[in-house]
């Protein structure tokens, strides 16, 4: 089956590490994106990346980054810059056309210690 | 900056009967809204979507409804069962631009 899997499904980290979230596509969308979710919050966007070997920042791309080397793939680093880092992470994906839904991962939950 | 909202963070009604879930938008240039479905530690689910050109539009149960003269988007499930429950969010966009998403209703199904 076509999907986005998004691994592990839980992270732990001390504090001061950087940490890699996986995400990986087999739909053969050209757009993915990252986003972060807080309890009893929306997702806010952290990077997205619409094509190879290229990518934008969200609205709160300070403290993480990314690269999009391959098609599929688009891992998330959560730096030690980054303040609160402690939250549901969310990989998704579209064909790339204008109006098409996104579709995402299960989520990486990271607790940082 | 532009977000989208929604009028209540729970909602609860009983099985059987349908639900309205409602969401209010500010940027009056998006053109595309959609609903999305998210159980407990998993990613949103697409539920339906609905173009800016269109006033109503009908899936499986589920029914979405668009008044841009308010900005106002609704979500309407028929005959609401326990599997419903679950927090939804709503999204938009402008061509070009990323999804901005809601901050969610929690819907909860009592039997």
């Amino acid at each position: 089956d076509g999907g986005i899997t998004q691994s592990p499904k839980y992270l732990f980290r001390k504090e001061g590490q950087n940490v890699t979230l996986s995400c990986e596509q087999n739909l053969n969308h050209d757009a993915m994106y990252w986003y972060r979710q807080d309890p009893g919050q929306g997702l806010r966007l952290i990077y997205y990346s619409q094509i190879v070997n290229d990518f934008q920042k969200g609205d709160i791309a300070e403290g993480y980054s990314v690269s999009r080397e391959k098609k599929e793939s688009f891992p998330l680093t959560v730096t030690s810059a980054q303040k609160n880092p402690t939250a549901f992470y969310l990989c998704a994906s579209t064909p790339g056309r204008e109006n098409s839904p996104l579709h995402f991962g299960n989520g990486t939950r990271l607790t940082v210690t | 900056g532009e977000s989208v909202g929604l009028h209540l963070p729970t909602l609860s009604v009983q099985e059987g009967d349908n639900s309205i879930i409602n969401c209010a938008y500010s940027n009056s240039a998006s053109d595309y809204f959609i609903w999305y479905k998210q159980e407990s530690g998993k990613g949103p689910q697409f539920i339906i979507d609905i173009r800016s050109n269109m006033d109503k539009r009908q899936g499986q149960r589920v029914t979405v409804l668009l008044n841009k003269t308010v900005k106002h988007l609704s979500l309407q499930i028929a005959a609401t069962q326990p599997g419903d429950s679950a927090v939804y969010f709503c999204a938009e966009n402008q061509a070009g631009t990323a999804l901005i998403f809601g901050k969610g209703t929690t819907l909860s199904v009592s039997s």
